[in-house]
């Protein structure tokens, strides 16, 4: 599975939108990028996946660059419990090759401000 | 929405003994994994589970440790003689179908070795 390159760490205002990037340049036409978060304790959440088309579901949208090299998850309306790390992985897709397994990386801690 | 749950929230434990950490995966899932996490470090994939047998398992899931689906509902990770280094978050999850379908975490058994 392709390597992923994240921020260590952002800060954004409440109310606002976090942009959250993600590089992937050694991403392969077989594999996704998945985002999880893990807010303290707590074990990680889906928060969304995608292709290579730009996905949106109730929690955050995924935007996937043309070449798929990079993407970026937005949560268009930050709140403080958004805090959490982020964590961007690329995967294959799950079949007869490999397991589903997902590799985690440091992520980006997001710290919500009022 | 159907959620993975693990009990017990925190188990501890004095070195040497045996350990279960108990999960129940979302019910019509099939593809089962445990990953751990040392407090501060990066979640780790240990192993991974579907139709009755290990899929995959990683450097960490040495001998002295085990999983099972003993009654159709449940999925377990057994350490049989825990050592100190064994102190970490243990998160199960929980995957519906092969392809490129999200797995769903439980919120993690916090295990603590005296």
């Amino acid at each position: 599975d392709a390597k992923t390159t994240q921020p260590p760490s952002m800060d954004c205002a409440e109310g606002r939108a976090a942009n959250l990037p993600c590089n992937h340049s050694t991403i392969s036409g077989n594999e996704y990028v998945y985002w999880y978060r893990q807010i303290h304790s707590q074990g990680p959440q889906y928060i969304i996946h995608g292709l290579k088309n730009n996905e949106t579901n109730e929690m955050a949208s995924l935007i996937i660059t043309e070449d798929r090299k990079s993407s970026t998850l937005i949560l268009p309306h930050a709140t403080l419990r958004d805090t959490a790390v982020y964590y961007c992985i690329v995967r294959a897709q799950h079949g007869s090759s490999n397991t589903g397994k997902l590799i985690f990386g440091q992520g980006t801690t997001l710290q919500v401000k009022p | 929405e159907p959620e993975v749950t693990q009990t017990p929230s925190h188990q501890v434990t004095q070195m040497g003994q045996e350990v279960i950490l108990r999960c129940v995966p979302i019910s019509n899932h099939l593809y089962f994994y445990w990953y751990r996490q040392i407090l501060g470090q990066k979640v780790e994939f240990l192993v991974s589970f579907y139709n009755n047998e290990i899929s995959e398992k990683s450097e960490i899931f040495d001998d002295q440790f085990s999983v099972e689906r003993p009654d159709g509902s449940n999925f377990t990770l057994k350490i049989r003689s825990t050592k100190l280094e064994d102190s970490a978050m243990y998160f199960c999850a929980s995957r519906k179908e092969a392809g490129n379908q999200p797995q769903h975490f439980g919120d993690g058994t916090r295990l603590s070795i005296l």
